[in-house]
């Protein structure tokens, strides 16, 4: 089962930031945060991971909270381009590549 | 950089057949992992490979097997198909080698099993 837990879907307008919450209140000290997302019939692409600190990257940032029990997924300017679902994945990074453990996602819908 | 490339993109089989699905790894990857998606749900982990052996399997029965060349590519091999394997089958690669094993994924293969 997935250890986390999302909205079914959200809506965003246009050149507005997305923000896209998820619940992981049973990750472990060796876990990390994975975001995915999925336009439709497409292969799932890579978004960003993170372990503690927040983290950025061209495509999104990611913020984990102190405790680490949940984390939000930022687009800062959300386009018509990013209506996808989305997967947060905590997973374990060590000993090699541990498989994923994808759940139902959010569904995020972009509006002009 | 070629990414992750998955052959063919689309495939129609009979129940009771035969089908294999071919994936090949972004450059410099050793690792490829072969996840199932049926319609609405998220991908579910079938199995991963890594030199050439099976390292980790998800809770598919034994009509799932694979095998991954010395070049590091895979084949997912589905036997005796039933109605319930049609799914969009997806390769993903990463390098265990290097620590940094982040998963990415191919486009998938769309099979429909009549």
């Amino acid at each position: 089962d997935a250890k986390t837990t999302q909205p079914t879907s959200m809506d965003c307008a246009e050149g507005r930031a997305a923000n896209l919450p998820c619940n992981h209140s049973t990750i472990s000290g060796n876990e990390y945060v994975y975001w995915y997302r999925q336009i439709h019939s497409q292969g799932p692409q890579y978004i960003i991971h993170g372990l503690k600190n927040n983290e950025t990257n061209e495509m999104a940032s990611l913020i984990i909270t102190e405790d680490r029990k949940s984390s939000t997924l930022i687009l800062p300017h959300a386009t018509l381009r990013d209506t996808a679902v989305y997967y947060c994945i905590v997973r374990a990074s060590f000993q090699g590549a541990q498989k994923l453990v994808f759940g139902q996602g959010t569904r995020l819908t972009i509006n002009p | 950089d070629a990414g992750v490339t998955q052959s063919p993109t689309h495939l129609i089989k009979t129940r009771g057949q035969q089908v294999t699905l071919r994936c090949s790894p972004k450059s410099g990857h050793d690792t490829v992992s072969w996840y199932q998606q049926a319609l609405g749900q998220g991908p579910q982990f079938i199995f991963q490979y890594y030199e050439e052996e099976e390292r980790q399997r998800g809770n598919f029965p034994d009509r799932f097997s694979g095998h991954q060349f010395p070049n590091y590519s895979s084949e997912l091999n589905v036997n005796a198909l039933l109605l319930g394997d049609s799914a969009l089958y997806l390769c993903a690669s990463s390098l265990i080698a290097g620590g940094e094993d982040t998963q990415y994924f191919g486009p998938g293969t769309r099979l429909t099993v009549l």
